[in-house]
């Protein structure tokens, strides 16, 4: 089974202070993909990032960075210079690479880490 | 950019009452998925359907739900018999097609069940 862990339930920085969010996964498959999803206070979930399990690469993006070692199975996440408008809750998820049914595509999501950011 | 599209945005329902939340999906998307997520907790899975008929659902999603794709462009979830613990914001996302594409989600339907 898949499974998505995210011990911190609550990170609360101040502005312009560097912020990382912890992703650890579980699977034995060897082809996956990984994701990072922001949940603002409106409420909607808007898609950040895709990582598959064959690149390592660190991907940055702005003030947002990801962190992908498959040594530890994880997949964590960095606010630089933190602003107030990433206050949010972020979700880290996780898809195998073959749906055993075809379309079956599910997100396995962990149990999110709630930013807040303080000015 | 294309959107999904979920109606209502708020839904107050008695308990025992059926309730249907709607979706559009992305126009030329085909796989199509639920998600519920009850107040402060993770997002779950409910079901994703494709071509007419649902590839996978979770054990959550018992004979009390179920979906339909009446037309060309709505994509529904029917609650029969709510419960009090059926109060959760329901998402609903799609993709173009098969392979871990990221999914689209809605803004969600937030159903509260009095």
């Amino acid at each position: 089974a898949q499974k998505v862990t995210q011990a911190q339930t609550e990170i609360s920085v101040v502005e312009k202070e560097d912020v990382t969010l912890d992703c650890v996964y579980e699977t034995r498959d060897t082809t996956y993909y990984l994701f990072w999803y922001k949940q603002p206070p409106s409420g909607e979930l808007v898609f950040l990032i895709r990582r598959n399990s064959f690149d390592e690469q660190n991907e940055i993006s702005g003030r947002y960075s990801w962190n992908f070692q498959k040594s530890t199975s994880s997949f964590n996440f960095t606010i630089t210079a933190s602003q107030v408008v990433d206050s949010a809750v972020y979700f880290c998820a996780l898809i195998l690479g073959r749906g055993r049914i075809q379309g079956a595509q599910k997100l396995v999501f962990g149990q999110g880490t709630r930013l807040t950011i303080n000015p | 950019e294309p959107e999904v599209t979920q109606t209502p945005s708020h839904q107050v329902t008695q308990m025992g009452q059926e309730v249907i939340l709607r979706c559009v999906p992305i126009s030329n998307h085909l796989y199509f998925y639920w998600y519920r997520q009850i107040l402060g907790q993770k997002v779950e899975f409910l079901v994703s359907f494709y071509n007419n008929e649902i590839s996978e659902k979770s054990e959550i999603f018992d004979d009390q739900f179920s979906v339909e794709r009446p037309d060309g462009s709505n994509f529904t979830l029917k609650i029969r018999s709510t419960k009090l613990e059926d109060s959760a914001m329901y998402f609903c996302a799609s993709t173009p097609g098969t392979g871990p594409q990221p999914q689209h989600f809605g803004d969600g339907t937030r159903l509260s069940i009095l």
